[in-house]
């Protein structure tokens, strides 16, 4: 297995543009989680869908953020317009045990706005 | 705040001594998590230790849980310069609630 993937790894970008993340999650898996990590505020949660539903997007931070999940094996996380505060890591994560359950993490998209 | 809150933020060892790390939360929980996370790379999920268990083992690794201290433990035996990572806890709380990861430890483990 792939493991959950990532694209793009890494991504700069000027303020105000568009960026858009994606998201593998593992095959069979039913639950995938956005996460973003800073030092400041460590690992967050965004959101997450379970069978491709939004269960809860509480963690996103503003509207600027949207995510979707049109299918079981692929997600995507969109900023617009993107700011230097959202500056972070950008993690995806699957599980096929639920929310509460063992997760797997993707490599993750570095994204800097300048 | 169901968020877990790991000691010490930081840790340096020397190969082959034990490492401890603790993990405190301040509400109920289903269960409580360990994962590793290597620099520039995405966690991975250690352990899971659930409400009604007190102790379990995995390889050099011991997590222990006292819930009425609200508290975790990982212990990592025979350390290796490979155990060099950040080390978070992540509780999940009753019901279907998603889980809560703490800031993590960073271990150093010098050879």
């Amino acid at each position: 297995d792939a493991g959950v993937i990532q694209s793009p790894r890494h991504e700069v970008t000027e303020m105000g543009q568009e960026v858009t993340l994606r998201c593998k999650p593992i095959s069979g898996h039913n639950s995938l989680f956005w996460y973003r990590q800073t030092m400041m505020r460590g690992l967050e949660l965004l959101i997450y869908f379970n069978n491709n539903v939004p269960i809860d997007d509480s963690g996103m931070p503003e509207d600027r953020f949207s995510a979707k999940m049109p299918n079981a094996s692929f997600s995507t996380l969109k900023i617009q317009p993107s700011e230097p505060r959202d500056s972070a890591v950008y993690f995806c994560a699957s599980s096929s045990t639920g929310e509460a359950y063992e997760q797997y993490f993707g490599p993750g998209t570095r994204l800097t706005v300048t | 705040s169901q968020q877990g809150e790991e000691d010490p933020q930081a840790l340096s060892i020397q190969e082959g001594e034990n490492a401890t790390m603790n993990c405190s939360y301040k509400t109920s929980i289903n269960n409580l998590q360990w994962y590793r996370q290597n620099s520039g790379r995405g966690l991975v999920h250690l352990i899971l230790i659930r409400s009604n268990e007190r102790e379990k083992h995995s390889g050099r690794l011991r997590v222990t849980l006292d819930t009425s201290k609200k508290s975790s433990s990982l212990l990592i035996t025979a350390s290796r310069a490979a155990d060099t990572a950040s080390y978070f806890c992540a509780t999940a709380g009753s019901g279907n609630t998603p889980l809560v990861f703490g800031k993590g430890t960073r271990l150093s483990v010098i050879a």
